[in-house]
């Protein structure tokens, strides 16, 4: 059965320290990776897509990698204003369908 | 240019009532899906439409609920017979096509009292 696992499910950073979110994924064909970023009340807002192995994406304090089982993304002293949930999604290149799995979401917390 | 609609933002219910939510996606977008957001859950997939193609609908988690999309545009959700396990928020997305990121709408927060 396909999986996206994400950790850890929360994160508490202080401002300015930087750190890593994990997506891991056991699919059949992977089509693309997709990461969301949820603010209480609002729905997921898009940040990045990769395709491939070896693929970086670079947003502001965000980047965004991918492996043949995982993503990361790396967030690089963080700010208060970036506390959110951080969702990674997958769509698979098979039969399966055409829908986004996603990932239970890390909640990051940065304090001032 | 406006992003993805839905409406109501808000709706409560009373158990046994139907509800029909809708959703209006960005212009030219092709693929549409719904999704469900329990309270401090994960988004549950619903539904899709690419096109038109015959509906993905094997999230959907009973015959009481079902979708239709328009014209390729808007599509409603409806939920038949409220349930207080219904109780969510139902998003919506569009996507320009199969592959490509999806844009979300803020979500319709329904409460079945």
């Amino acid at each position: 059965e396909d999986q996206v696992t994400q950790s850890p499910e929360a994160l508490r950073l202080q401002e300015g320290e930087s750190s890593s979110l994990n997506c891991s994924y056991t699919v059949s064909g992977l089509r693309g990776l997709f990461w969301y970023r949820q603010d209480p009340g609002k729905g997921p807002e898009f940040l990045f897509t990769l395709y491939s192995a070896g693929e970086e994406k670079e947003k502001e304090r965000l980047k965004a990698t991918l492996t043949k089982k995982e993503s990361f993304l790396h967030i690089t002293a963080p700010k208060p204003e970036d506390s959110a949930t951080y969702l990674c999604a997958v769509q698979m290149n098979n039969n399966a369908g055409n829908m986004l799995t996603f990932g239970g979401g890390t909640r990051l917390m940065v304090k001032p | 240019g406006a992003g993805v609609s839905q409406s109501p933002s808000n709706k409560v219910t009373e158990k046994g009532k139907d509800v029909e939510l809708r959703c209006d996606p960005i212009s030219g977008h092709t693929a549409l899906y719904w999704y469900r957001q329990s309270l401090g859950q994960g988004l549950e997939f619903l539904i899709y439409f690419q096109g038109n193609s015959a509906p993905d609908k094997s999230g959907l988690p009973s015959d009481r609920f079902s979708a239709e999309r328009t014209g390729g545009s808007v599509s409603t959700l409806t939920i038949q017979r409220t349930q207080q396990e219904d109780s969510a928020v139902y998003l919506c997305a569009s996507s320009p096509q199969v592959g490509l990121e999806a844009f979300f709408g803020q979500g319709t927060r329904l409460t079945v009292v």
